[in-house]
């Protein structure tokens, strides 16, 4: 049982490349978030989904998009990216009970 | 929008001693839940300890307790006999009553130092 796992951990790019995150859930849950985290700030809200097929902005959408073709699978995709992307990105899913939000370990964003 | 507010950047404390981190929000929300989180230097988030808004008893997790005061919009928690693994960052976090739509609100964090 991984829980939630993110792959890569680490990623460098230059300005204007294109690359994709992957988040994948054993948990079977519904909903599914993507956060970013920048320095001396808490974590805020990207993208999310309340099921297969389905996604909704969140805080900060902008320069991103998300794809969630299989319920255990959350694709967050930068089309051209910015050094204002460079953060730590986490993906996260919810209890379907308790209220709580699992997340994965996070990836390691750095945009040159 | 809601807004969540930590007002100590950064905390000390004596190993064993006990701490108190604070945090506020702004919500027009009747029912909500709020949240602590840990994140030791591996980045990973850990919940800490939660509470639901319609229950009047503060929550409590082992060394680990809230309090949380609805009507002052007020959520802190304190950890007692602190210990060297408590040192993370913690951050407080909403969640409306949105059902799975309601991503988490964080504020900014308080980085907790535990001397040993």
């Amino acid at each position: 049982n991984a829980g939630v796992t993110q792959t890569p951990k680490f990623r460098v790019l230059k300005t204007g490349q294109s690359m994709t995150l992957l988040c994948a859930q054993d948990m079977n849950h519904e909903y599914m978030y993507w956060y970013r985290q920048d320095p001396g700030m808490g974590l805020r809200l990207i993208h999310y989904s309340v099921g297969e097929g389905t996604t909704a902005k969140g805080e900060v959408p902008d320069g991103y998009n998300v794809s969630r073709l299989k319920k255990q699978n959350f694709l967050l995709g930068l089309e051209s990216a910015a050094p204002s992307q460079t953060s730590v990105y986490f993906c996260a899913t919810l209890g379907p009970t308790s209220g709580e939000q699992f997340f994965g370990p996070g990836t390691r964003l750095t945009v040159l | 929008a809601q807004t969540v507010t930590q007002s100590q950047p950064e905390m000390s404390v004596q190993e064993a001693e006990t701490v108190t981190l604070s945090c506020t929000y702004d919500t027009s929300e009747s029912d909500y839940y709020l949240f602590w989180y840990k994140q030791p230097p591996s980045r990973q988030m850990i919940l800490v300890i939660r509470q639901e808004a319609y229950k009047q008893q503060n929550a409590t997790e082992n060394r680990f307790s809230v309090n949380f005061q609805k009507a002052a919009k007020s959520f802190s928690l304190k950890i007692s006999d602190s210990q060297l693994g408590d040192a993370a960052m913690y951050f407080c976090a909403y969640r409306g009553s949105g059902g799975g739509a309601d991503g988490l609100t964080f504020g900014k964090g308080t980085h907790l130092i535990i001397q040993p």
